[in-house]
C-alpha cells in the first residue's frame, strides 16, 4: 500500500533548538497538509500545499515555522527556534486535489504520515 | 465559524457489543464528510467518505450515515472487537471557492472496547 513516511518519529529537542521533520508524500498526489494535535487543541491545520506552492498557512506561527517542499517528494515543517509549547505529535498528510470547474474542487486520499512526537524540554 | 461537533467525547462498550458515535457540524459550503480511525501512536486512517448526495456508506462492520438536511452524521460499529479501540474522527470538507479546500476536524470519539 501506498503510504506517507514522516521522519522522526520521536524527536526530543531543549527549548531553543531548531527542529526539522520531513514528509515524504505518495506519489502521484498533488497536495500535501501539515497538522499538529494536541490533547486539548485535537487536529490543527499549519500549512497546506497544492503542486509544492503554500496555499494556506495561516495557522502556523510565522515567526517560528515554516513550510517548504524542495521538491515533490518531499515537505518539511521547521520550528526555529523551539518551545515548550511546540510538544505536540506532527502529522503530515498527502491528497489529491481534482477541479470540477467555476472553482470547486474535490480532493481524494488525505492519508496520514504516522507523524512525529516533539517533546521540547 | 465551520465546527463540528463530535459526541460522546468517550465511550466504553463491552466485546461484540454495537455501538454508534455522533457527529454534528456547521460547515458551509459542505463538500464531503469524512470518518477516521486514529489507533493510539499512529495517524488518522480513513474508513469512509461521503458527500452530500450519499446517506450511506459502509466499510466492513462500519456504516456512516450523513443528513445533509440536519448536518448530522453518525458512525454504527457492529459487532465490536477489541481492535476497535481508538479515537474516531469526524471531518467535514469545504469548498472555499477560492481555489483552496479545506476540512475541519471533530476533537473525536474515544472508543474502549473490553472483553
Amino acid at each position: 500500500d501506498a503510504r506517507v513516511t514522516q521522519t522522526p518519529r520521536h524527536k526530543v529537542t531543549e527549548m531553543g533548538q531548531e527542529v526539522t521533520m520531513r514528509c515524504q508524500p505518495i506519489l502521484g498526489h498533488n497536495t500535501v497538509f501539515w497538522y499538529r494535535q494536541t490533547m486539548m487543541q485535537g487536529l490543527e491545520l499549519l500549512a497546506y500545499f497544492r503542486n509544492r506552492a503554500p496555499l494556506d498557512d495561516s495557522g502556523m506561527p510565522k515567526d517560528r515555522f515554516s513550510a517548504e517542499m524542495p521538491d515533490a517528494t518531499l515537505a518539511t515543517l521547521k520550528i526555529q527556534p523551539s518551545e515548550p509549547r511546540d510538544s505536540a505529535v506532527y502529522f503530515c498528510a498527502s491528497g489529491f486535489d481534482a477541479f470540477r470547474g467555476q472553482g470547486h474542487i474535490t480532493n481524494y486520499g488525505y492519508t496520514f504520515g504516522s507523524g512525529t512526537r516533539l517533546t521540547v524540554v | 465559524k465551520n465546527q463540528v461537533e463530535q459526541s460522546p467525547q468517550s465511550l466504553i462498550i463491552l466485546e461484540g457489543k454495537n455501538c454508534t458515535l455522533q457527529c454534528n457540524y456547521t460547515v458551509s459550503p459542505f463538500s464531503n464528510l469524512r470518518w477516521y480511525k486514529q489507533d493510539t501512536g499512529r495517524g488518522p486512517v480513513s474508513l469512509t467518505i461521503m458527500t452530500f448526495s450519499e446517506n450511506t456508506k459502509s466499510n466492513g462492520r462500519y456504516t456512516a450515515t450523513l443528513d445533509a438536511d440536519t448536518k448530522q452524521s453518525s458512525l454504527h460499529i457492529t459487532a465490536s472487537q477489541l481492535s476497535d479501540s481508538a479515537s474516531y474522527i469526524c471531518v467535514v470538507g469545504v469548498n472555499s471557492g477560492a481555489g483552496s479546500y479545506q476540512l475541519t476536524f471533530g476533537k473525536g470519539t474515544k472508543l474502549s472496547v473490553i472483553p
